[in-house]
């Protein structure tokens, strides 16, 4: 099973909205990266939160990180059409990184 | 910037086919990695390398193989192409160990086998 599961699966806002996606994960880990995919292209890093933080920005996007609960969530304040993309969480299982599946977020304009 | 480049963004290839997936970065990254992505399963890890010929199996390796002659160049080997792998494929490289650094990712390339 996927070490990381975001939730929703889908998300459909309007523009200038908040966009808040969850990701929830079962094993320990070192830290949790969110990577933005737009459509029919690779992924793109958006930010890393180490397992001793509890909260990072940038930009426009705030990510929290609660290691007791093992979640995280990704927030996007203020969102545009081209925030349109997938977003997908990923977390550190020893060796390697694994992937959730994704939330698609729409930003209707 | 790093740049993850991909030979070819589509492909079309028939069962039974030998195919040639390249990807080459051009940051000197230790590690490179190779995904398919498919609807409702996420990326999956295929196979990754932490340096030149070295290789280490992913999450699903059957029917595939993988190539690191240089450090720059990752390729992903069909043996013989079916179905069940047509995919989007997607190539990643990190700076060094630990492998769960930040992954810089291709374009990607849609592979349709018929």
């Amino acid at each position: 099973s996927q070490q990381g599961e975001e939730d929703p699966q889908a998300l459909s806002i309007q523009e200038g909205e908040n966009a808040t996606m969850n990701c929830s994960y079962k094993t320990s880990i070192n830290n949790l990266q969110w990577y933005r995919q737009n459509s029919g292209r690779g992924l793109v890093h958006l930010i890393l939160i180490r397992s001793n933080e509890r909260e990072k920005h940038s930009g426009r996007l705030r990510v929290t990180l609660d290691t007791s609960k093992k979640s995280s969530s990704l927030l996007i304040t203020a969102s545009r059409a081209a925030d349109t993309a997938s977003y997908f969480c990923a977390t550190d299982s020893g060796s390697r990184l694994t992937f959730g599946e994704g939330t698609q977020l729409t930003v209707n304009p | 910037d790093v740049k993850v480049t991909q030979s070819s963004r589509y492909l079309v290839k028939r069962t039974g086919e030998k195919v040639f997936l390249e990807c080459v970065q051009d940051m000197d990254h230790e590690n490179m990695f190779w995904y398919r992505q498919d609807p409702g399963l996420g990326l999956r890890l295929i196979y990754f390398s932490y340096d030149v010929k070295m290789k280490e199996k992913g999450d699903i390796p059957e029917g595939y193989s993988v190539s690191r002659e240089k450090k720059e160049r990752f390729s992903l080997i069909l043996e013989s192409a079916s179905t069940n792998q047509t995919s989007m494929y997607l190539c990643a490289s990190s700076v060094s160990i630990p492998s769960t650094d930040t992954q810089y990712f291709g374009p990607g390339t849609r592979l349709t086998v018929l």
